[in-house]
């Protein structure tokens, strides 16, 4: 099946400063990309959903301006946690689908995030 | 989309059959169902989706029933590994569909 990455696969970074999370699709075209974070013990929760070359639709209740999504081309996009606090610690994962709706949507392996 | 229902929990014995229920009774024509597990601390996995059929891969099979109302997942013969969060989730066929995950069951397979 097809493969989507995350880099990096932990971060550690003190308050107040931003982290970004890679997400690549390796081996399809990604059309439409979605970022998905999850507390503990907690389901995923949907934060946005990007196509590629447009801006991200984000979730209600999430912050566009702290959470910025890029997805520059259809195998890569970007979450950047600008400004971060302990609370945004969580683990966030990426996914993707390629041309077709229909099919499976892939998950990336997530990305640990720890502000301290 | 439509609402789905499962079980907090369930456990089975190894080598056992594992049926994983789920309930959709408000599910459209044009949403299929479809099973992700998560093992812990990594992404989702997908398992497998259906809309009518049953349908069966290497993983596991999908049963769903005549009025579409419910469905099962079976995994033919658990093991260890199989030990996970398993999400049934609804799903719409739009450009923008989107996967929106529930509490999903733990199925704690034992040796």
């Amino acid at each position: 099946g097809a493969v989507v990455s995350q880099h990096p696969s932990w971060v550690i970074c003190k308050s107040g400063t931003s982290v970004k999370i890679e997400c690549r699709s390796l081996d399809f075209q990604a059309t439409t990309m979605f970022w998905y974070r999850q507390f503990p013990k907690q389901s995923l929760m949907l934060m946005a959903t990007s196509n590629e070359g447009s801006k991200a639709t984000y979730e209600q209740g999430v912050e566009k301006d702290k959470f910025l999504i890029n997805h520059a081309s259809l195998t890569l996009s970007t979450l950047t946690v600008t400004s971060a606090h302990p609370e945004d610690s969580s683990f966030y994962i990426c996914s993707a689908h390629d041309r077709s709706p229909i099919y499976e949507q892939y998950f990336g392996p997530g990305t640990r995030l720890t502000v301290t | 989309d439509a609402k789905t229902t499962q079980p907090t929990s369930m456990d089975c014995a190894e080598g056992r059959a594992a049926n994983l229920p789920c309930n959709h009774s408000t599910i459209s024509g044009n949403e299929y169902v479809y099973w992700y597990r998560q093992i812990h601390s990594q992404g989702p996995q997908y398992i497998i989706h259906g809309l009518k059929n049953n349908e069966t891969n290497e993983m596991a099979s999908l049963i769903i029933t005549e009025d579409r109302k419910s469905s099962t997942l079976i995994l033919p013969h658990a093991t260890l590994r199989d030990t996970a969060v398993y999400y049934c989730i609804a799903k719409s066929t739009g450009a923008n569909s989107k996967l929106t995950f529930g509490k999903g069951i733990t199925l704690s397979v034992r040796p």
